[in-house]
């Protein structure tokens, strides 16, 4: 499978925008890539994906390299809501449809 | 408002005693899953279900049984809990989509306790 590196924790301001970086360099041509997060006591929490194009939706933006090998959501204005754990997962349709969580980017963000 | 749902939300039992987890969803999803989430480990799939009368084991399934009689239902059977099984549980369903790519929807998680 397709592994996904991300930092361990990141900072931001309220108010500010959020650069949350994900490496994949050995993603495939059919991977998708996911993004969810988690905000503490609750379930994962779809976010984005894409495939090729960079995406954007009333939660965030994707931005994803040309080589695939790396892709970026941006949140555009950083809320204390949305310190949250932060998952980028690549997926390709097998049937079985798992999402493989690593540690994620714990997001902190400050008032 | 579309959702899943689990009962309980908490739960301490013994070891030994059996029980069942229920999750529900309203989205008439076909595809429905659990995960267990533990600490240093992310989020591990137990078991799937593609539709009604299908499921399949996932990464963690040893100690878990499920069943899909409908849809939109999708319970999780401890026949006999024992302590390893504290975990945070968490069903998930999503529509399967032929381009590959989907969402999956969460529950909001059950806090199980076996002492």
């Amino acid at each position: 499978d397709a592994k996904t590196t991300q930092p361990n924790s990141m900072e931001s301001n309220e108010e500010e925008p959020v650069h949350l970086p994900c490496n994949h360099s050995t993603i495939s041509g059919t991977d998708y890539i996911h993004w969810y997060r988690q905000l503490p006591s609750q379930g994962p929490e779809y976010v984005i994906h894409g495939l090729t194009s960079n995406v954007n939706n009333r939660m965030a933006s994707l931005a994803i390299a040309e080589d695939r090998k790396s892709s970026t959501l941006i949140l555009h204005r950083a809320t204390l809501r949305d310190a949250a754990v932060y998952y980028c997962i690549l997926t390709f349709f097998s049937g079985n449809t798992p999402l493989v969580f690593g540690k994620g980017t714990r997001l902190s963000v400050i008032a | 408002e579309a959702q899943v749902t689990q009962n309980p939300r908490y739960l301490i039992t013994v070891t030994g005693k059996k029980l069942t987890v229920t999750c529900s969803q309203n989205m008439n999803h076909e595809y429905m899953s659990w995960y267990r989430q533990d600490p240093g480990l992310g989020l591990r799939q137990i078991y799937y279900s593609m539709n009604v009368e299908v499921t399949d084991k996932g990464d963690v399934p040893e100690g878990y049984k499920v069943s899909r009689k409908e849809k939109r239902n999708f319970p999780l059977i401890l026949e006999s809990p024992s302590p390893n099984q504290t975990s945070l549980y968490f069903c998930a369903s999503s529509s399967h989509r032929p381009d590959r790519s989907y969402e999956q929807y969460f529950g909001p998680g059950t806090r199980l306790t076996v002492t």
